[in-house]
């Protein structure tokens, strides 16, 4: 069965520190990956997407960078935070075609003080 | 998309009752419609899905409805449970291309 992990699942980081949160699947083989934002009381922004290994979309310009060195895996970024990149952190993946269903990690709540 | 900036819609009901939560789609072409629970603190998780060949679909004290006439979508929970408490959204999909999420509810229950 397939499995989607984040890490780390909480964080507190300073203002202008960088920010690295971490998502891999198990179990599936090329699935198309997503990463979405929660800002409290409010719903998902998608921020970008991946379809394969270096292929990264931004639906956002912000200060966030996404990177995929990995098929399964799926790392968000971020040289220097800002206050407002406080949010839930949300990882997702689906197959590449056939199934829409999007596959959701547990999350990272990330507080930028 | 427009609905990142809004708070949640809320829906308070009594525990035992029906819960009726509406979305209203975008894309009158979309052909795959989702409906997801997020509990707090952690992911959405998948509830029940239909695809718009269909008008309702029925699962376990769920229901989900659609008319594509005037582009809505409900979920309908049967005896409703402390445990239903969560913020409910639905995504729509049109040909196998990524899901777009609604604003999301959330459903609080009253023991």
């Amino acid at each position: 069965s397939q499995t989607i992990h984040q890490w780390p699942a909480t964080l507190v980081q300073p203002v202008g520190s960088p920010l690295s949160l971490e998502c891999t699947v198990e179990g599936t083989s090329n699935p198309n990956l997503y990463w979405y934002r929660q800002a409290a009381g409010r719903g998902l922004q998608l921020l970008f997407y991946s379809v394969g290994i270096g292929q990264i979309s931004s639906e956002v310009p912000q200060n966030l960078s996404a990177s995929r060195p990995q098929d399964r895996q799926f790392i968000l970024s971020s040289k220097k935070l800002l206050l407002s990149d406080s949010g839930f952190y949300l990882c997702a993946w689906r197959t590449g075609s056939g199934v829409y269903e999007q596959y959701f990690g547990p999350g990272t709540r990330l507080t930028v003080t | 998309g427009e609905s990142v900036g809004l708070h949640l819609p809320t829906l308070s009901v009594q525990e035992g009752d029906n819960s009726i939560i509406n979305c209203a789609y975008s894309n009158s072409a979309s052909d795959y419609f989702i409906w997801y629970k997020q509990e707090s603190g952690k992911g959405p998780q998948f509830i029940i899905d239909i695809r718009s060949n269909m008008d309702k679909r029925q699962g376990q004290r769920v229901t989900v409805l659609l008319n594509k006439t005037v582009k809505h979508l409900s979920l309908q929970i049967a005896a409703t449970q402390p445990g239903d408490s969560a913020v409910y959204f639905c995504a729509e999909s049109y040909n196998n291309n990524d899901m777009r999420f609604g604003a999301g509810t959330r459903l609080t229950v009253k023991p």
